[in-house]
């Protein structure tokens, strides 16, 4: 089966950039979408086929899709981009990441 | 704006089968062309997948983790969707999601806030 994986956990500075990857074979042949939880939320779209942000998030978001990685960039981070990110795409079937714990430090 | 809603029993017996329904307002299940997705989460955990349903309810996909015990139905006259997962156990423990996927590229563009099962005698 199909598998995406994410590094556990991503810390960052207060403005600075931050990166999460997601791996898995010839990913950049599918669509890639990110999705941020915080803590007793239900996931939120941050970003759909492979870089496209959905309205209302902010354009610190963005998101890339090449070979075998995706890669969920966040521009001057704020602390409330604090959450964890998961990573989804298609292969018969919907699979996600893992999941990456960003910390704003 | 399209908002969705998981309801049922948030305690479920061994063995027997959990029912789930997501109410939809906003927008017709019945058109659109949109997929609708259960999802969960066991506690501490990242999201599965379960299944979705076409829009039509012509179409259903489940997570083959779930050896067939996932089933998935549409009810357009009250224009929600409902799971039921039979021969629960203790692992099925989990906050149950809706949401609205998009055909052709997969992703889910709206969520419930999810609703919590316990599976325990």
């Amino acid at each position: 089966s199909y598998e995406l994986t994410q590094p556990p956990s991503v810390s960052v500075s207060p403005g600075q950039t931050a990166s999460i990857t997601c791996s898995g074979a010839k990913l950049g042949d599918k669509y890639a979408c990110w999705y941020q939880q915080k803590p007793g939320q239900s996931p939120v779209l941050v970003i759909y086929q492979d870089n496209k942000r959905p309205s209302g998030i902010p354009e610190r978001f963005s998101g890339s899709n090449s070979g075998n990685t995706a890669t969920l960039t966040i521009s001057g981070t704020q602390a409330m981009d604090e959450a964890d990110y998961y990573c989804q795409a298609w292969d018969s079937g919907t699979v996600f990441g893992g999941g990456t714990k960003l910390t704003v430090l | 704006q399209v908002h969705l809603q998981e309801s049922g029993p948030g305690l479920v017996k061994p063995s027997q089968t959990l029912s789930l329904t997501c109410t939809v307002s906003g927008a017709s299940i019945s058109s659109g062309g949109y997929y609708w997705s259960w999802i969960r989460q066991h506690p501490g955990k990242g999201l599965e997948w379960i299944g979705y349903i076409y829009y039509s309810g012509s179409t259903t996909y489940y997570n083959p983790s779930l050896k067939s015990r996932g089933s998935i139905s549409l009810d357009m006259s009250k224009n929600q969707f409902s799971l039921k997962l039979s021969s629960v156990t203790a692992a099925d423990t989990a906050v149950y999601y809706c949401a609205r996927g998009e055909p052709g590229y997969y992703y889910m563009d709206v969520w419930g806030k999810g609703t919590t099962v316990t599976v325990s005698s």
